[in-house]
């Protein structure tokens, strides 16, 4: 079974650029989480989707970020405009809720940003 | 506010040794899950090993097993017969309120020395 897919896995931009970073989801998993990487701040949930609704945007640094899930096998994280501070380890991770499920998040392999 | 701390930012284990990584966390919640999840140089997070809080006895993946006392909401990591493959970052995660999302723990570097 293939896992969760993100692309790409390195981006570099200059600051000011917009900024996509995709996701695919497991087949059949019915919530997906964003989560940001950097040594300062570790692992942050940035925002989580159940049944393609957003749940919990909390973690949403600031109005520059965005993310949006049309489908269930497809999850985007926009910024617009990037700051050099933006620069982390964007990962995506999706899960199956439900009365049987363990609460295992399934990650993808992370999205390296650096903005220049 | 729920949490996870990880109180010990690196430690080194020679190989074939035991090593402990420590955990607490801070809920009100009486049913939940806990997670130790590695994340090796390659950056993907994998999991290592769950417990479930309502059970008594503590998970075992093979070497690697938790020691969970609920009491004192601490949920340590042991790896046994540390091979130089474990050489990862090792998170420790909660998921608060039952939400399906999961807090994690600043993290533990460990290094397995030759």
């Amino acid at each position: 079974d293939a896992g969760v897919i993100q692309s790409p896995r390195h981006e570099v931009t200059e600051m000011g650029q917009e900024v996509t970073l995709r996701c695919k989801p497991i087949s059949g998993h019915n919530s997906l989480f964003w989560y940001r990487q950097t040594m300062m701040r570790g692992l942050e949930l940035l925002i989580y989707f159940n049944n393609n609704v957003p749940i919990d945007d909390s973690g949403m640094p600031e109005d520059r970020f965005s993310a949006k899930m049309p489908n269930a096998s497809f999850s985007t994280l926009k910024i617009q405009p990037s700051e050099p501070r933006d620069s982390a380890v964007y990962f995506c991770a999706s899960s199956h809720q439900g009365a049987l499920s363990h609460g295992e998040l399934f990650f993808g392999e992370g999205s390296r940003l650096t903005v220049l | 506010a729920q949490t996870v701390t990880q109180s010990q930012p690196e430690m080194s284990v020679q190989e074939a040794e035991t090593v402990t990584l420590s955990c607490t966390y801070d809920t009100s919640e009486n049913n939940y899950y806990l997670f130790w999840y590695k994340q090796p140089p390659s950056r993907q997070m994998i999991l290592v090993i769950r417990q479930e809080a309502y059970k008594q006895q503590n998970a075992t993946e093979n070497r690697f097993s938790v020691n969970f006392q609920k009491a004192a909401k601490s949920f340590s990591l042991k790896i046994s017969d540390s091979q130089l493959g474990d050489t990862a970052m090792y998170f420790c995660a909660f998921p608060p309120g039952n939400t399906g999302k999961l807090i994690f723990g600043q993290g533990t570097t460990l290094q397995v020395k030759p």
